[in-house]
């Protein structure tokens, strides 16, 4: 059984980079494409992007330009940068197994980021 | 951008009864590459319909999904207790991947 966990710090400062961690187990995260989903309090469902398990990457055009995402095979993590956050950016994050880039099958539990000062 | 219009955005009915959820794109939708998810409460989505009618694995055959171009729809035939939640679809079938905004089926 796929299982997948985000890990990060539950409060960051507006204008402070947020880092967050997936980490995967019960399958290897190569030859594969890992989506990173949020949802703002109360909210929809926003994609963030995907990233492949060779690094390439597909980013979300609306927030493209502060997202990094990488990836780390020999920990079988992925991982979400995201610059210079506001409170907009408040929100429940997700990592998801995405099917060949497209619609995710396992998804983890998500962590709520919150962005305050 | 594909953007998705979900409707209704509550539908409010009675354990035993029929749900038909729809879903709307602004562009067609290439190769039906339409999912619908459920939410509960406090729970990550549940990928319930991939390629806008195949069923994933484990999901009971009271869920259908149906449609092409840019209309879909998601059937409940019979609601049953655990079928209460949040629906919503996503359409993969151009970047960026984009959501509907969700409807919530809630008791009557």
């Amino acid at each position: 059984q796929v299982q997948l966990q985000v890990s990060g710090p539950g409060l960051v400062k507006p204008s402070e980079p947020l880092s967050l961690t997936c980490s995967v187990s019960g399958d290897s995260i190569i030859r594969q494409y890992w989506n990173w989903i949020r949802q703002s309090p109360g909210k929809g469902l926003e994609w963030i992007g995907y990233i492949y398990s060779t690094g390439s990457t597909d980013y979300n055009p609306s927030l493209k330009s502060r997202i990094t995402m990488s990836v780390d095979t020999s920990k079988n993590q992925v991982y979400l940068n995201l610059k210079s956050v506001t409170t907009a950016d408040t929100a429940v994050y997700y990592c998801a197994r995405a099917v060949v880039g497209t619609y995710s099958d396992y998804w983890g539990q998500g962590t709520l980021v919150t962005v305050s000062s | 951008e594909n953007v998705l219009t979900q409707s209704p955005g509550t539908l409010s009915l009675s354990p035993g009864e029929r749900a038909t959820l729809s879903c709307r794109a602004s562009q067609t939708v290439n190769s039906r590459y339409l999912a619908w998810y459920q939410q509960k409460p406090g729970q990550a989505p549940r990928l319930l319909i991939y390629g806008a009618s195949i069923r994933a694995t484990g999901v009971p055959d009271r869920f259908s999904g149906s449609g092409s171009g840019t209309d879909f729809t998601l059937t409940i035939s019979r609601l049953e207790s655990e079928d209460f939640a949040v629906y919503y679809c996503q359409q993969y079938g151009s970047s960026p991947l984009a959501f509907g905004q969700g409807t919530k089926v809630e008791i009557k």
